[in-house]
């Protein structure tokens, strides 16, 4: 089964406004990293939390980190259209030796 | 310079026929996947080498053989290819296995 599921699967937005998603998964991780998916292309790393770390910042990406309730959220600033793609969290080092993907969230930021 | 490359980025073919994917890293990364993406956008891994060696192979039909003729190269052959085969396949790469992996552009590909 996945490790990661994302909520919610699908959310739209004006522009400007902030977006937040949010990845639950199952087991112990070394890491969690999230990834953005625009339409007909492969997966773009954004940002990697480790463990130990609670919350992460990349430009207007914020990640937080929640090992006691298994969760993580993704939070764009004043989102552009260009945000528009699906977002992904990744699990590493539950289950082997591997990367675990979650469902993914829809991202469409309208002007 | 692309990080990682697969070809061909299209593949229509018909049932029973066996087709390849290749895939190129030049990041000089010990480990690469291979993922497949269903219509539903689940991403699923396949395969992980770690240099030339198998160390992920997950529930995978026999139909599917992975090669890794070097640690920069990493080739999905697929034989008899069914309807369900149909779908959109990454190549990836990573340094280490949990490590941040970078994708290739993805080989859609659809079985008639």
């Amino acid at each position: 089964s996945q490790q990661g599921e994302e909520d919610p699967q699908a959310l739209s937005i004006q522009e400007g406004e902030n977006a937040t998603m949010n990845c639950s998964y199952k087991t112990s991780i070394n890491n969690l990293q999230w990834y953005r998916q625009n339409s007909g292309r492969g997966l773009v790393h954004l940002i990697l939390i480790r463990s130990n770390e609670r919350e992460k910042h990349s430009g207007r990406l914020r990640v937080t980190l929640d090992t006691s309730k298994k969760s993580s959220s993704l939070l764009i600033t004043a989102s552009r259209a260009a945000d528009t793609a699906s977002y992904f969290c990744a699990t590493g080092g539950g289950g082997g030796n591997k990367l675990t993907f979650g469902t993914g969230t829809q991202l469409k930021v309208e002007l | 310079d692309t990080a990682v490359s697969q070809t061909p980025k299209y593949l229509v073919t018909q049932m029973g026929n066996d087709k390849s994917i290749k895939c190129e890293q030049n990041l000089g990364h010990d480990t690469m996947y291979w993922y497949k993406q269903d219509s539903k956008k689940f991403l699923k891994i396949m395969f992980s080498y770690n240099n030339k060696e198998l160390i992920i192979n997950e529930t995978v039909p026999n139909r599917f053989s992975p090669k890794s003729p070097d640690k920069a190269h990493l080739n999905l052959h697929i034989n008899s290819l069914e309807l369900g085969d149909s779908a959109v396949y990454f190549c990836a790469s990573s340094q280490d296995q949990t490590d941040t992996q970078y994708f290739g552009p993805g080989t859609r590909l659809t079985v008639l």
